[in-house]
């Protein structure tokens, strides 16, 4: 299957600093990508999806001023936890979706390695 | 609403067989995925359903009944390094993910 690459894997940093997220799709043109976050025990709860060359659409409830999310080309998307406190430390998952030519829609989502953020 | 409903825990022997249950009610429907997630790693894909029926592959089968809004995951000949949370996710009409809360499955030797 096709590869997501998502960087770095593990990251702590001080309360009030910003951190960036990235998503790299490897061998397809990721025309969708999802960013999720996961508390312990929990499922995935999506943030936003993005799509390459336009603004993401944020879940509700979640703010887009703080989580920034870039999608500026078909293979990497961004999320920047801006200000970050420790209520932001949780597990950042990333997946993405081709478009056609890559498998299409009603295909797997491929996940990245998901970003395990501790804010202290 | 959009709503994916399955067991929270459950608890199997190795070398046994386990049935995991997954229902749904979404806006329309592009398919069904299960996902295993070990923890603190990110998911990775088991199966795709879209008809109804079986599809086996090999130690994990997975069934849909879209009439019936059902799924199940069979596992096979439990081993140890099974144990892991299984995620039911139903494609909807836009193409959009709608995640259930996951099955955590402990295996006992």
């Amino acid at each position: 299957g096709a590869v997501v690459s998502q960087h770095p894997s593990r990251v702590i940093c001080k309360s009030g600093t910003s951190v960036k997220i990235e998503c790299r799709s490897l061998d397809f043109q990721a025309t969708t990508m999802f960013w999720y976050r996961q508390f312990p025990k929990q499922s995935l709860m999506l943030m936003a999806t993005s799509n390459e060359g336009s603004k993401a659409t944020y879940e509700q409830g979640v703010e887009k001023d703080k989580f920034l999310i870039n999608h500026a080309s078909l293979t990497l998307s961004t999320l920047t936890v801006t200000s970050a406190h420790p209520e932001d430390s949780s597990f950042y998952i990333c997946s993405a979706r081709g478009g056609s030519g890559t498998g299409g829609e009603n295909t797997e989502a491929f996940f990245g390695q998901g970003t395990r953020l501790t804010v202290v | 609403g959009q709503n994916i409903d399955q067991p929270t825990e459950m608890t199997a022997t190795e070398g046994a067989i386990v049935q995991i249950n997954c229902t749904y009610q979404t806006s329309g429907f592009n398919g069904l995925f299960w996902y295993q997630q070990h923890a603190g790693e990110a998911p990775t894909f088991l199966s795709y359903n879209v008809l109804d029926g079986l599809e086996e592959k090999g130690r994990f089968s997975s069934f849909l009944s879209r009439s019936k809004g059902y799924s199940y995951l069979l596992l096979k000949e439990l081993q140890m390094k099974d144990s892991a949370s299984y995620l039911c996710a139903v494609m909807d009409s836009n193409y959009q993910l709608i995640w259930g809360a996951g099955t955590k499955l402990i295996i006992k030797p």
